[in-house]
């Protein structure tokens, strides 16, 4: 059982807007803006698109944004595109005794 | 260009043992926290241990302590996890990935640890 909860599976189409929520504790989410969020396509390595619960590193699209409200991470991604189609993975830093966690993933199909 | 690349894996019997290699190239590996994280097949990511630039400082998931060992050769630019007693349930593609900014920015290609009788 992983520490952060994500839903396991989201679908939406071409174009539109979803968002991914990430829920955690006082040990992690709440207390700490060290979330990161990771896309990982089939077979490949993941890819951190958002680190600092609203940060984009280089080279990765605007249409991904981060957010965080209580004990809850969101992953939007905006304008949704067939290469969008992928798993996705919070992590957060923990205070608890194993330092970080991830989430179990959402498996993202776009229609 | 920042590259790790991972070896070791294979087939192990269960209770056998395991080092896996992550080797570093692209930017100064001496300065970074490095991580192991892994993937059952079918699964979700699971961090497994982390380790200071220096190596003073390790930190691991608890039901790896006293098993894994994570350990690096900043001459080599190189990046190790020593697994001993293994067990069906670690069955799984290791990744090495650097640390940065309270995540992890690049990540090896993985390899994959079967553990089977």
């Amino acid at each position: 059982q992983s520490a952060l909860t994500q839903p396991a599976s989201m679908s939406g189409s071409p174009g539109q807007s979803i968002t991914i929520s990430c829920t955690g504790t006082s040990s992690d989410v709440v207390d700490y803006n060290y979330v990161s969020w990771y896309q990982q396509h089939p077979g490949k390595a993941p890819k951190l698109i958002i680190y600092y619960v609203s940060n984009r590193p280089s080279g990765v699209s605007y249409r991904f944004s981060g957010s965080k409200s209580g004990n809850t991470a969101s992953l939007t991604i905006s304008g949704l595109q067939a290469e969008d189609e992928a798993d996705y993975y919070c992590s957060s830093y923990t205070s608890g005794s194993t330092p970080w966690v991830f989430g179990g993933g959402t498996k993202l199909t776009v229609l | 260009e920042v590259q790790l690349v991972e070896s070791g894996g294979g087939l192990v019997q269960p209770g056998g043992s395991l080092r896996l290699s992550c080797e570093a190239s692209g930017f100064f590996f001496s300065d970074y926290w490095m991580s192991w994280v892994r993937q059952a097949p079918g699964k979700g990511l699971e961090w497994v241990a982390n380790i200071k630039p220096d190596g003073s400082e390790k930190y691991y998931v608890d039901s790896m302590k006293g098993r894994f060992t994570i350990s690096r050769d900043n001459a080599k630019n190189s990046l190790y996890l020593q697994m001993n007693n293994l067990r069906a349930e670690d069955t799984a593609v290791y990744f090495c990935a650097r640390d940065n900014e309270w995540s992890r920015d690049y990540w090896g290609q993985g390899t994959l640890v079967t553990v089977s009788s």
